[in-house]
Order: structure tokens, then sequence, then C-alpha cells
């Protein structure tokens, strides 16, 4: 079945590091999209990408979509204590008929020391 | 309201009881779904609404598991007989949009533990 798949599972880096974490689906996506759900939180939705080679940046944070829309990045420069939370990608269903829900992948986790 | 609202945030309940767990979209949001988040694993998906239409139950687990949205509004998803492999937080998201996907606003979930 369709599929969404993340890496690295977790990642510990020092403050002030950069960090990447890398989205690969299955399946060409009509759009992917990225949440940040911190520890005891819920996913808060950060960005959705729709075209081939997108790329949109939110201050520290860089998204890219792949030209043949079946991959995503998310880069954090100079990470912050802040940053720290699970990050997650996800994309639409693949039939006409479930293209509303998501599959999300199983995120990766960010860890900032101090 | 300025958010999704989920209530109880926490339930016990031990296992074979019964359990509803409610959702309160942003008002005016078309789209409400439904999913299932286990411990260290992203979002699985349970149910969506479009207004009262439930559209897509495929995700619910078992005929245990019912949700319902009779005027497209607030949303009960209703576990009967639970049991443990139920436990788990229940996460509900409303969208404003009809057509395709939109980012979606999550409540805080409910974190259901089954005893």
């Amino acid at each position: 079945g369709q599929q969404v798949m993340q890496i690295p599972q977790y990642q510990h880096v020092q403050e002030g590091e950069d960090f990447t974490t890398y989205c690969n689906s299955s399946t060409t996506l009509s759009n992917i999209q990225w949440y940040k759900q911190r520890p005891g939180g819920h996913p808060v939705f950060l960005i959705q990408l729709v075209k081939s080679g997108e790329v949109k940046k939110q201050k520290r944070l860089t998204f890219q979509f792949g030209e043949a829309k079946k991959n995503s990045s998310l880069h954090i420069t100079a990470t912050q204590t802040t940053d720290v939370g699970t990050y997650f990608c996800a994309g639409p269903g693949l039939n006409a008929g479930n293209n509303r829900k998501l599959i999300w992948g199983l995120g990766t986790s960010l860890a900032v020391n101090p | 309201g300025a958010g999704v609202s989920q209530s109880p945030r926490y339930k016990v309940a031990k296992r074979g009881q019964d359990v509803a767990l409610r959702c309160d979209p942003i008002s005016g949001h078309v789209s409400l779904f439904w999913y299932q988040q286990a411990l260290g694993q992203g979002p699985e998906f349970l149910t969506y609404f479009q207004n009262e239409a439930q559209l897509d139950k495929s995700g619910l687990p078992s005929d245990r598991f019912f949700a319902e949205r009779p005027e497209g509004s607030v949303s009960t998803l209703k576990i009967q007989r639970t049991q443990q492999e139920d436990s788990a937080v229940y996460l509900c998201a409303s969208s404003p949009g009809q057509q395709g996907v939109y980012g979606y606003t999550f409540g805080s979930g409910t974190r259901l533990t089954v005893v």
C-alpha cells in the first residue's frame, strides 16, 4: 500500500547546528504537508507544498518538494531549543475517494542540546 | 471557537466500558477528521466528515468504533466495549476546504487509557 517514510527517526544536535529531515513517498503526491508536534502536544500545521521543485521558507525553516513529487525535505538552520519536537510529513491518499485523508510518516524527533 | 476543542483531555476506562470522545471544530470548518496516534507513531486516519456526511470511515479499526457529526459541527467518536489495544491519543482535526486537502488544525487530543 501507499507509504510515507521519514529519515532519520531521531536526531540530536547542539544548539546552533543545522538539521535536516527527509520524507519519501512510495507514490507521487499531489501535495505534501509538514507538521510539528511538541512533546505531549498535538501536531501543528507548518506548510503545504504543491508544485514540483517548490521551495518555501519560514524564517530558519526551508521546505523543498522534489521534482518528481515523491520526496520532500525540511531543513532548519541554526537550531534553537524551541525547535525541539517531532516533525511529520504527510501526503494525501492516492484514490479520488480518499484523497482527503493524509498518510503520515513516522516522524523525525529532534532533540537540541543547549 | 478559536481552535479545535476536544474533551475529555484524559480518559481512563475499564476494559469493556463504552467511551465517548467529543470534538468541537473551528466554526465554519467543513471538513472534520478523527485520527488515532499511538506512542511514538504518526497519526493514523480513522474517519472523515464533510459537514454532517461521513464520507470515509475506512480507518475505523472495528465495528466497535462509531463516529457521528449530526449537525455538521460537533462530532463524537464512540468506542464500545473498549479493549487495551484501543489505548492511544485520539486526535480531531478540522479544515475549511471541501476539495482536496488543506492544512489541518488539530485539537489537543484525548488520551485514552484502557485498564
